[in-house]
């Protein structure tokens, strides 16, 4: 069993570019969550999925967009990435929201 | 809104010393709590949860119990060892708050052989 899991592992960018980190889970999970994770921030939610066909705004959702076609993939894309989303990323899903999260391995984006 | 507030870190410690790592929240209803931890490199995982008052949540020979009356969730575990050196997050889920679930800033615990 995969779990979840994103790609890619780590990533440098030039600022401007557009990008878009994947993240699958075979759980059957009906929610799903993106995070980001900065030296001595903690986590912050960035856009998140109670179901598939729907999204909603986390906390930081600025410069983001995500999708959620399918049960099982919710992508994250940086229209036009900057400096300041240098970060590492981080995937999560749920059975249900606000039950136990199940994290992916997480992928590490530097923005020049 | 709700939140979440644990000890700011690092902690660092001796193998086999005993470990408390404060965690206290704000909610309006009557929240879900969990510990994550994070290993170096790696996501975070659910170590122990507890979803209604009085509950201890327990793993890996970590405890923590759900005190409504203080609105703790304190995490603790008698003998620490090297392995356990990682970062510690308290959250919360509430029915009040979307059931989104709300991290505290995180707490890294350093274990010295």
């Amino acid at each position: 069993i995969a779990g979840i899991t994103q790609a890619p592992t780590s990533q440098i960018l030039a600022a401007g570019r557009r990008m878009t980190l994947r993240c699958t889970q075979d759980m059957r999970h009906n929610a799903m969550y993106w995070y980001r994770q900065d030296l001595g921030l903690g986590l912050r939610l960035i856009h998140y999925s109670n179901t598939a066909g729907t999204t909603g705004k986390g906390e930081v959702p600025d410069g983001y967009s995500v999708s959620r076609a399918n049960t099982d993939d919710f992508p994250l894309t940086l229209a036009s990435a900057v400096p300041s989303q240098t970060s590492v990323y981080f995937c999560a899903s749920s059975p249900d929201l606000g039950e136990t999260q199940y994290f992916g391995p997480g992928t590490r984006l530097l923005v020049l | 809104g709700n939140s979440v507030t644990q000890m700011e870190g690092p902690v660092t410690l001796s193998e086999e010393a005993f470990l408390t790592i404060n965690c206290t929240y704000t909610a309006t209803g009557y929240p879900s709590l969990f510990w994550y931890v994070q290993y170096p490199g790696e996501g975070l995982q659910l170590l122990l949860k507890a979803t209604k008052a009085d509950d201890k949540g327990s793993n890996k020979g970590f405890e923590a119990t759900y005190r409504k009356e203080t609105t703790s969730f304190h995490l603790e575990k008698g003998s620490v060892q090297v392995s356990d050196s990682a970062v510690y997050f308290c959250a919360l889920s509430d029915s009040r708050g979307g059931f989104k679930t709300i991290f505290g800033a995180g707490t890294r615990l350093f274990v010295k052989a």
